[in-house]
């Protein structure tokens, strides 16, 4: 089945600095990656995705890249503010909505 | 509001009882899932339902229950025989096909005492 892997497991940054979050994944017939953003004692949100014919999408402070060729996209949040601090995770989609997921990143954006 | 509903939020379960945990949707979608969430492993699949009274299991689905009776409802129960059970649940809906992204409930937490 479908691996991902997600890096770092925390990630700690200054208001206003970049923060950038890693992911792997091994099947190359996976076609869709979400990123979720989950608070204390929520649910996850989802706050972008990128499907597999695209390299690049952008929202606003948040930016996702795909590289199929390497199996591995990102996620990029610029001019971070304190309230980016949640723990964020990457998934991949192999078919059917059935998505797995990695093991999350908790960021923390210092005031 | 559209959206999913769990309930309870908090769940307090003896050894060697069972617990069921309640998921509602008013979303219209057909697929529903369950997930385990513990701290450092990410969300774990336990079980999923692409349409009413079907349900296929997941990564985790030892010492777990599901039905789906209702395209609205998709019920958890958490037996005895399920080592571990001290975990954050979360319950999940989506649309087929598309590669339509989840909508998750608010979840809950399950602690055995």
């Amino acid at each position: 089945g479908e691996n991902v892997e997600q890096h770092p497991s925390t990630l700690s940054v200054q208001e206003g600095d970049s923060a950038v979050i890693k992911c792997t994944y091994s099947d190359s017939a996976s076609n869709y990656f979400p990123w979720y953003k989950q608070e204390l004692g929520k649910g996850p949100q989802l706050i972008i995705d990128i499907r597999s014919n695209v390299g690049e999408k952008k929202d606003q402070r948040i930016a996702v890249t795909l590289n199929k060729t390497a199996k591995h996209f990102s996620l990029h949040i610029t001019e971070t503010q304190p309230e980016d601090s949640a723990v964020y995770f990457c998934a991949a989609s192999l078919n059917f909505n059935k998505f797995y997921f990695g093991s999350g990143t908790k960021l923390n954006v210092k005031p | 509001d559209g959206g999913i509903t769990q309930s309870p939020k908090y769940l307090f379960r003896k050894e060697g009882q069972n617990v069921t945990l309640s998921c509602e949707q008013n979303l219209n979608h057909d697929a529903m899932y369950w997930y385990r969430q513990d701290p450092g492993q990410g969300l774990r699949l336990i079980y999923y339902s692409q349409i009413v009274n079907d349900f296929q299991k997941g990564d985790i689905a030892e010492g777990y229950s599901v039905s789906r009776e209702k395209k609205e409802s998709f019920p958890l129960t958490v037996t005895s025989a399920q080592k571990n059970p001290t975990a954050f649940y979360l319950c999940a809906t989506s649309r087929l096909g598309a590669n339509y992204g989840y909508t998750f409930g608010s979840g809950t937490r399950l602690t055995v005492v």
